[in-house]
């Protein structure tokens, strides 16, 4: 079952932030975060792993809330290089297929 | 350097025509995917492979072929039976299979297009 992710799109300013949320109707063992600009491979952000873990990298965080089926994205005081667009990938459990959401499309102008 | 590499970058075919993408890695990884991405659309799962001479039908495995005879190597062939292959297609790797929160890597990526 695919994730589903809100919102589709977000259009920020310099410097503002911004939330990206990732849901499942099914249960989660693992959240894992990508970016990804036009024609390029998706870079790998964080993972996290159940146990409502929170992960930082830079000014780019995530949260996992397991019993809620959802993980949220956070970027803060966004800068030009974070436009891209954002895949959220899920596992259920052990022996299960990472499966992606369809993407959050982020621009962030001067 | 350690990492994925995919070829060509970009590739045409014509109606009826086979053609094989390339994916190589040197990160000793166990497992290896190939993802099929469509313009403003997210990744999804053609095949994957867990160890060499295995692989498993993703999502949207029809009118696609793989093999896996070296751990480092694992090769989609684009089939005629494949009515609507023009998309960017991923090959990606992790350590050991999926379901164990392994980090997924991928490569830079290929462009096929029907002419």
């Amino acid at each position: 079952q695919q994730p589903v992710q809100s919102p589709q799109a977000v259009i920020l300013r310099e410097g503002e932030d911004a939330v990206i949320n990732c849901s499942s109707s099914k249960a989660l063992y693992s959240v894992h975060w990508y970016r990804q600009k036009h024609g390029e491979a998706p870079v790998f952000l964080m993972i996290l792993l159940k146990g409502g873990e929170q992960k930082g990298h830079d000014k780019i965080s995530a949260s996992f809330n397991e019993k809620k089926q959802q993980s949220s994205l956070y970027l803060t005081a966004s800068q030009l290089s974070y436009s891209g667009t954002y895949f959220c990938g899920t596992e259920s459990g052990s022996g299960s297929r990472l499966t992606f959401g369809e993407g959050t499309q982020l621009t962030v102008n001067p | 350097d350690g990492g994925i590499t995919q070829s060509p970058k970009y590739l045409f075919r014509k109606e009826g025509q086979n053609v094989t993408l390339s994916c190589e890695q040197n990160l000793n990884h166990d497992a290896m995917y190939w993802y099929r991405q469509d313009p403003g659309q997210g990744l999804r799962l053609i095949y994957y492979s867990q160890i060499v001479n295995d692989f498993q039908k993703g999502d949207i495995a029809e009118g696609y072929s793989v093999s896996r005879e070296k751990k480092e190597s694992f090769p989609l062939t684009v089939t005629s039976a494949q009515k609507n292959p023009t998309a960017f297609y991923l090959c990606a790797s992790s350590i050991s299979g999926a379901g164990h929160g392994n980090t997924i890597y991928f490569g830079e990526g290929s462009w096929l297009t029907v002419v």
